[in-house]
């Protein structure tokens, strides 16, 4: 079975402080595809990024930046220098080797940032 | 690119009527997911479509969902005698499979509420 675990249920920051989102999967899969979203209140849900299971490089993208390790199946997400409008829920979601594509995702953490 | 939409919005509705929700895709792509999501809960996925064709359902759509995509266009989401909990926000996304991104774009969701 295919699960996504996020443990922290909400976190709590000042702004400019740097914040790091944990995401352990589960999958029998050789081949996957690991995805964070984010969500503001306003509901819809924002694609971030998507990783396949042979690309473990970790990426950068302005603040944002995410770190694949397959040995510990973990997809961590880390924002730098957190600004109030990083405030949201964010995903991280399993897509398998079966070509639906479907996704399945964790029970997300919920992110404030105080100013 | 005027991305994935949904109609309506919000659809408050009396226990034991039937529901149509309608999920309008990026135009140029051929899959298209419906999801639902409860409060605090990440989004869980309920079938999907490629082109016209209902490739796969979960166990969570019972009887009383149906979708349906004529044409490989717009699909449809029927819940018939709804039930209290049947209340959540359904998601819907689409992708290409085209291009091997995988990359679903959600739309802004109808939020249901069963009084």
């Amino acid at each position: 079975a295919q699960k996504v675990t996020q443990a922290q249920t909400e976190i709590s920051v000042v702004e400019k402080e740097d914040v790091t989102l944990d995401c352990v999967y589960e999958t029998r899969d050789t081949t996957y595809y690991l995805f964070w979203y984010k969500q503001p209140p306003s509901g819809e849900l924002v694609f971030l990024i998507r990783r396949n299971s042979f690309d473990e490089q970790n990426e950068i993208s302005g603040r944002y930046s995410w770190n694949f390790q397959k040995s510990t199946s973990s997809f961590n997400f880390t924002i730098t220098a957190s600004q109030v409008v990083d405030s949201a829920v964010y995903f991280c979601a399993l897509s398998g080797s079966g070509n639906t594509g479907k996704l399945i995702f964790g029970q997300g953490t919920t992110l404030q940032v105080k100013p | 690119d005027t991305g994935v939409s949904q109609d309506p919005r919000h659809k408050i509705t009396k226990r034991g009527q039937n529901v149509t929700f309608r999920c309008d895709p990026i135009s140029e792509h051929n899959r298209l997911y419906w999801y639902r999501q409860t409060l605090g809960q990440g989004p869980e996925f309920l079938t999907y479509f490629q082109n016209e064709a209902q490739l796969e359902k979960s166990r969570l759509l019972s009887d009383r969902f149906s979708a349906e995509r004529p044409k490989g266009s717009f699909s449809t989401l029927e819940i018939q005698r709804t039930e209290q909990g049947d209340s959540a926000m359904y998601l819907c996304a689409s992708s290409s499979t085209r291009d091997f991104s995988y990359e679903q774009y959600f739309g802004p969701g109808t939020r249901l509420t069963v009084t």
